[in-house]
C-alpha cells in the first residue's frame, strides 16, 4: 500500500521559517502535492513536485527526493494566518491523492 | 469565477438510512473526485469521475457509490448508513483530469445518529 508520515504538530513564531517533513512509502506515483486546510475550511493547493528538487511559490517552497522517499514544505516569513493544517499527498493517477497524516502548524506572535 | 459548491453543507441522518450528496465543479472542469475526512482516518479518496465515467475508486465498501452527469455535476450516495460514516465529505474538481492541482469544495458535514 501507500502511506505518508508527517509530524503531528509544529509550532513557530511570526516571521520565522518552518519546515514540515513528509516521508512516504509507495510503489509508484507521479508527484507530491501540498495542501493547506484551515479549521472548518476546504483544503487548498499550495505546491507540487513532479521532479526531484525545489519548487518555489512566493513564501512557500517544496522539495522532493524520490531516492530518499522524502519531501518537505518550507514556509518563510510566517504570518498568523499560516496557522492551519498542512497535508502532503501523493498523486497516484486519475486524480487520486493519497494524503498524509497532516501537520498542525501553530504560529504565535 | 465560482468555486466548487457542495450541497447540503450539513446533514443529520439515522443509521440504516441512505443519503445523497451533490457537488458542482468549477465551470469548465470535467473531473470530480470525492474524499472522506475523519479525525481517525484523515483524508481518504473515494472515487473520481471524468466525463461521466468512473476512472478510479478507493477502498470503500459498495455502500458508497457515485455518478457524474453530462454537465460534470456529481453526486455520491451512501446506503445503509453506519455511525462510522459520520465525516466531512469533500469533492474536488480539476479541468482536464490530469492536472496536479485540484480545487476542493467546502464539504458536506454528515452526522449519523
Amino acid at each position: 500500500g501507500q502511506s505518508l508520515e508527517q509530524p503531528s504538530e509544529v509550532t513557530a513564531v511570526e516571521g520565522a521559517i518552518v519546515q514540515i517533513n513528509c516521508t512516504y512509502q509507495t510503489s509508484g506515483f507521479y508527484g507530491l502535492s501540498w495542501y493547506q486546510q484551515h479549521d472548518g475550511g476546504a483544503p487548498t493547493f499550495l505546491s507540487y513536485n513532479g521532479l526531484d528538487g525545489l519548487e518555489e511559490t512566493g513564501r512557500f517552497s517544496s522539495f522532493l527526493s524520490r531516492s530518499d522517499s522524502y519531501g518537505y514544505l518550507l514556509l518563510q516569513e510566517l504570518q498568523m494566518k499560516d496557522s492551519a493544517s498542512y497535508f502532503c499527498a501523493l498523486n497516484t493517477g486519475f486524480q487520486k491523492l493519497v494524503f498524509g497524516t497532516g501537520t498542525r502548524l501553530l504560529v504565535s506572535p | 469565477k465560482a468555486g466548487v459548491t457542495q450541497t447540503p453543507r450539513y446533514l443529520i441522518k439515522t443509521r440504516g438510512q441512505q443519503v445523497t450528496l451533490s457537488c458542482s465543479p468549477i465551470s469548465g472542469h470535467r473531473s470530480v473526485s470525492w474524499y472522506q475526512q475523519t479525525p481517525g482516518q484523515g483524508l481518504q479518496f473515494l472515487f473520481e469521475y471524468f466525463s461521466e465515467t468512473q476512472r478510479n475508486k478507493g477502498n470503500f465498501p459498495g455502500r458508497f457509490s457515485g455518478r457524474q452527469f453530462s454537465n460534470s455535476r456529481s453526486e455520491m450516495n451512501v446506503s445503509t448508513l453506519e455511525l462510522g460514516d459520520s465525516a466531512l465529505y469533500l469533492c474536488a474538481s480539476s479541468k482536464t483530469g490530469t492536472d496536479y492541482e485540484q480545487y476542493f469544495g467546502p464539504g458536506t458535514r454528515l452526522t449519523v445518529t
